[in-house]
C-alpha cells in the first residue's frame, strides 16, 4: 500500500510569491489533515478534510492560506502571497473514519518551505 | 493553554541504556488517545505507540513502552536498550474523543534524542 505522498519535499521562494503544496493520501482514506511545524515549536493543526469537505479549518493562520481537496482525493495547500513567517515544515496525514487502529493516522514526509 | 507539553528539548542516552521522554497533557474530555511519533532526519513521521484513556494497562510495543499516569496526566515514553538508530525527534500527541468524526491531533514541541555510542 502506498503511503501518504507530499510534493515538493522542499521549496524555497521569495516573500510575496505563491507556492502550492500537494498531498496524496492513502487511497480510501476519507480524512485528510494538514499540519505545520515552525522551527522549534510544536506541530500545529491547520485543517481537516472529510472527503472534499472542510470539517475543521480552525487552525488556518489567515486568508493567505487556501486548501482544496477536489473530488475527495488529493489536496493542495496554497500560500499566496507567502510571508517570512510561513517558513516551516508542512505535514499531511490521512486516516479512515475513525482511525480504526491505533496507528490509523499516516503521515507524509512533509514539505519544507523556506520563504526568503 | 498548551494541550501537550514536552519539557525536554534535547536528551542524550548511552547506547544500550534506557531513556524516558516526558510528556504531559491537558484535556477535560474523558475520552482521548495518546500517541508517540518518531521523526528521523529523513523527515517522515513514524508511529510508535498508542495509549487510550480507558486502557487499564500501559501500552508496550517492542522496546517502547508508555508510562501512563492518568491522575498526573502524563504519558512518558520509555525506550529500552537504546540503539544508534533511535536518534531522532520524538513527538507526543493527543486526540480528544475516540468516536466517529476522527479528530485532529495536538502535538508537543518534540524532544531530540541523541544516542551516544
Amino acid at each position: 500500500e502506498a503511503g501518504v505522498t507530499q510534493f515538493p519535499s522542499h521549496s524555497v521562494i521569495e516573500k510575496g510569491q505563491t507556492v502550492t503544496l500537494r498531498c496524496d493520501p492513502i487511497s480510501g482514506h476519507d480524512n485528510l489533515y494538514w499540519y505545520r511545524r515552525v522551527m522549534g515549536k510544536e506541530i500545529k493543526f491547520l485543517l481537516h478534510f472529510v472527503k472534499e469537505s472542510k470539517q475543521d479549518e480552525s487552525g488556518m493562520p489567515n486568508n493567505r492560506f487556501l486548501a482544496e481537496r477536489t473530488g475527495g482525493t488529493y489536496s493542495t495547500l496554497k500560500v499566496q502571497p507567502a510571508e517570512l513567517e510561513d517558513s516551516g515544515v508542512y505535514f499531511c496525514a490521512s486516516s479512515q473514519d475513525p482511525p480504526i487502529t491505533a496507528d490509523g493516522y499516516t503521515f507524509g514526509s512533509g514539505t519544507r518551505l523556506t520563504v526568503v | 493553554a498548551q494541550k501537550i507539553t514536552q519539557t525536554q528539548p534535547g536528551m542524550f542516552v548511552q547506547e544500550k541504556e534506557a531513556v524516558t521522554l516526558d510528556c504531559t497533557y491537558d484535556t477535560s474530555d474523558p475520552s482521548y488517545g495518546l500517541f508517540w511519533y518518531k521523526q528521523p532526519s529523513s523527515g517522515e513521521m513514524i508511529f510508535l505507540i498508542y495509549q487510550g484513556s480507558y486502557d487499564q494497562q500501559n501500552a508496550t510495543e517492542g522496546r517502547y513502552s508508555l508510562n501512563f499516569q492518568k491522575a498526573r496526566k502524563s504519558a512518558n515514553l520509555v525506550i529500552s536498550a537504546s540503539q544508534l538508530g533511535d536518534s531522532a525527534m520524538y513527538f507526543c500527541a493527543m486526540r480528544e474523543g475516540l468516536g466517529l468524526g476522527a479528530n485532529n491531533l495536538f502535538f508537543g514541541t518534540g524532544t531530540r534524542l541523541t544516542v551516544i555510542p
